[in-house]
């Protein structure tokens, strides 16, 4: 069974700082790795899909890659705004047609 | 608005009750799936369906909790008789058929069993 890790758990940077957000997972046959954010109560918004031939994608200030032979992923955020306070979740479809959630990293951008 | 749509955001119910949740998914679409996410954690697969075939259930969907999606469309989840560990958040998404496609989610119908 694919298991997904997030880290750190939580994680208050001061605005305009860059910042690294981890993820691992244990099953290196993922299809792709998406990246979403869940604002408090709120569904989950995907912010990037990484294909499993792909290393990396980025959308504005958002940078994720991808490596499967470690099981590792990161989503790069530069100069982070208070706007950008989520909680930001990784996750990875398999063979089982279904994803693997971590349990996320709730970010706070400080003013 | 052509996104995933979730009826009811919140629903509060007493034990015992059932309820059911509505999931509208992106019209070309063919597979819907529902997951349920408790406070601080990721959200867990519940199960899935392919046009109208529901091809996969997750041994957290006990057997008070049926899901349909009727000529491929929309989908309900009903929870029959209701308890307190019921509570959670249930978010529905749907994606085209393939490996490499990118799901997308509903903002998710938040239950609280009383």
């Amino acid at each position: 069974k694919q298991e997904v890790t997030q880290i750190p758990a939580a994680l208050s940077v001061p605005e305009g700082e860059n910042l690294v957000l981890n993820c691992s997972f244990t099953d290196s046959a993922i299809y792709n790795l998406q990246w979403f954010r869940q604002d408090p109560g709120k569904g989950l918004t995907s912010l990037l899909l990484i294909q499993s031939s792909q290393r990396e994608q980025t959308s504005g200030r958002l940078n994720a890659s991808l490596d499967k032979s470690s099981g590792r992923s990161t989503l790069y955020i530069a100069a982070s705004q208070p706007g950008d306070s989520a909680t930001y979740l990784c996750a990875g479809l398999t063979g089982a047609n279904n994803l693997f959630f971590g349990t996320g990293t709730r970010l706070t951008v400080i003013p | 608005d052509t996104g995933v749509s979730q009826d009811p955001r919140h629903k509060i119910t007493k034990r015992g009750q059932n309820v059911t949740f509505r999931c509208d998914p992106i019209s070309e679409h063919n597979r819907l799936y529902w997951y349920r996410q408790t406070l601080g954690q990721g959200p867990e697969f519940l199960t899935y369906f392919q046009n109208e075939a529901q091809l996969e259930k997750s041994r957290l969907l006990s057997d008070r909790f049926s899901a349909e999606r009727p000529k491929g469309s929309f989908s309900t989840l009903e929870i029959q008789r209701t308890e307190q560990g019921d509570s959670a958040m249930y978010l529905c998404a749907s994606h085209t058929t393939g490996r490499y496609t990118e799901a997308f989610f509903g903002q998710g119908t938040r239950l609280t069993v009383v």
